[in-house]
């Protein structure tokens, strides 16, 4: 069981903004551990997409960014594009668990 | 560039051994300075990471998996392994190797940079 819950979908029109929830409690984002993104398409491994919060790696558009606030963290879209349509992964590490947790993924559809 | 491969068998009876080699290529793992780890993904639970090996032989187990979990590094061959036993229906799932990196010199801040394509892992008789 994925102990960061994600809305499980987000859509919007090309061009819109979009936002990704990401909520934890105080073993994981709320004891101040680092979220990461991934962007996975069908059939396809999860790319990196956001790590340490809001840095993006090499080649990821600056239409992608981070943010973390308390127990919950959101992954924003900007200016949609269709390729933008993806599942979406938040990841951290819980205290509890002892050891690196997953989201239970947002599918994104551009209408 | 950094590449990483699964192989393995793709059906796997109950209660047998479940094992996996992730190829490495683009990088020294005997160099140091990355973790490599093993994540699944099952159809409906989502992803799930599994463990990490260091290239020196340090390991660290998901608690859940730790009785029956084994990760291991073999740099000449440039290679990691994973092996689980005792299998269950509930091990089916699409498993991926991925390449842990550093953020800061605290493990749990690290992110999973690099991933193979995974391979399907179906436990059946």
């Amino acid at each position: 069981q994925s102990v960061l819950t994600q809305s499980p979908s987000v859509s919007g029109a090309p061009g819109q903004r979009v936002t990704i929830s990401c909520t934890g409690n105080s073993s994981n984002i709320g004891a101040d551990f680092d979220i990461h993104w991934y962007q996975q398409f069908p059939g396809t491994a999860p790319k990196l997409l956001i790590y340490g919060n809001n840095n993006r790696p090499s080649g990821v558009p600056d239409r992608f960014s981070g943010s973390k606030s308390g127990t919950s963290a959101s992954l924003a879209i900007t200016g949609l594009q269709a390729e933008d349509e993806a599942d979406y992964y938040c990841q951290s590490f819980d205290n509890s668990l002892r050891g690196y947790v997953f989201g239970t993924g947002t599918k994104v559809t551009v209408l | 560039q950094v590449q990483l491969q699964e192989s393995g068998p793709g059906l796997v009876k109950p209660s047998q051994t479940l094992s996996l080699t992730c190829s490495v290529s683009g990088v020294s793992m005997g160099r140091g300075g990355y973790y490599w780890t093993w994540v699944r993904q099952h159809p409906v639970k989502g992803l799930e990471w599994l463990g990490y090996a260091y290239y020196s032989g340090i390991t660290y187990y998901h608690p859940s998996l730790k009785s029956r979990l084994t990760i291991s590094v073999d740099t000449s061959k440039s290679q990691f392994s994973l092996k689980l036993t005792s299998v269950t229906a509930a091990d089916t799932a699409v498993y991926y190797c991925a390449r842990l990196a550093p953020l800061g010199v605290v493990t749990s801040r690290w992110y999973f940079d690099v991933w193979g394509r995974g391979t399907l892992v179906t436990v059946s008789s």
